[in-house]
């Protein structure tokens, strides 16, 4: 099966642009994460939906960042106006369900200048 | 807030030796999952053990999970070389099923 697709892989940006990442999660997987892996910490979970719900955004910074999972199946994270402590890497994985094994993409680096 | 917490933070063995590593975590939980991570890649899961699961085996990797000491340890026997990886623990947020990460341990397996 086709793994959890994430462009772009890189992208540098200044501090006060905006960004957007895209996510196309494993064909069926129902919940979809997106996490920020700052370099040397564990990935830190953003946002979780099930369908195109969201289950969890308590740790997302609504003042900045936002995402969508439309039609249940793609998903978008956006970062409007980057900061430089925004600089990380951004995960998104899918699963089946909440408690089952997740799947992740590459990442995209996200630099901050 | 953090969850499981991983233990060492860094591990350099020889190859064929034995790596162990730790996962503590604070509140009761359902599951945990044990996923690697190799430089510049993103996370490819390993092992998911259940809280009435006492061990797990995938080839020559064992999971272990103590519940009354809020404790798992990975065992990767026979290690090699491709081995070298960040491991990290994941439990779900206290009585929920969202996941939460610890800082991983960082092991390096020296041909």
């Amino acid at each position: 099966e086709a793994g959890v697709a994430q462009s772009p892989r890189y992208k540098i940006i200044e501090k006060r642009q905006s960004v957007a990442f895209w996510c196309n999660p494993i064909s069926g997987h129902a919940t979809l994460y997106w996490y920020q892996q700052i370099l040397g910490q564990g990935p830190k979970l953003l946002i979780q939906f099930q369908n195109n719900g969201v289950v969890d955004d308590s740790q997302l910074p609504k003042d900045r960042f936002s995402a969508e999972r439309l039609k249940g199946v793609d998903s978008t994270l956006k970062i409007q106006p980057a900061k430089l402590e925004d600089s990380a890497v951004y995960l998104c994985a899918s699963s089946l369900g909440s408690d089952q094994p997740q799947h992740f993409g590459d990442g995209t680096r996200l630099s901050i200048l | 807030s953090q969850q499981g917490e991983e233990d060492p933070q860094a591990l350099s063995i020889q190859e064929g030796e034995n790596a162990t590593m730790n996962c503590s975590y604070k509140t009761s939980i359902n599951n945990l999952q044990w996923y690697r991570q190799n430089s510049g890649r993103g996370l490819v899961h390993l092992i998911l053990i259940r809280s009435n699961e006492r061990e797990k085996h995938s080839g020559r990797l064992r999971v272990t999970l103590d519940t009354s000491k809020k404790s798992s340890s990975l065992l990767i026997t026979a290690s090699r070389a491709a081995d070298t990886a960040s491991y990290f623990c994941a439990t779900p947020r206290g009585g929920s099923y969202i996941p939460t990460f610890g800082r991983g341990t960082s092991l390096i397996v020296h041909p």
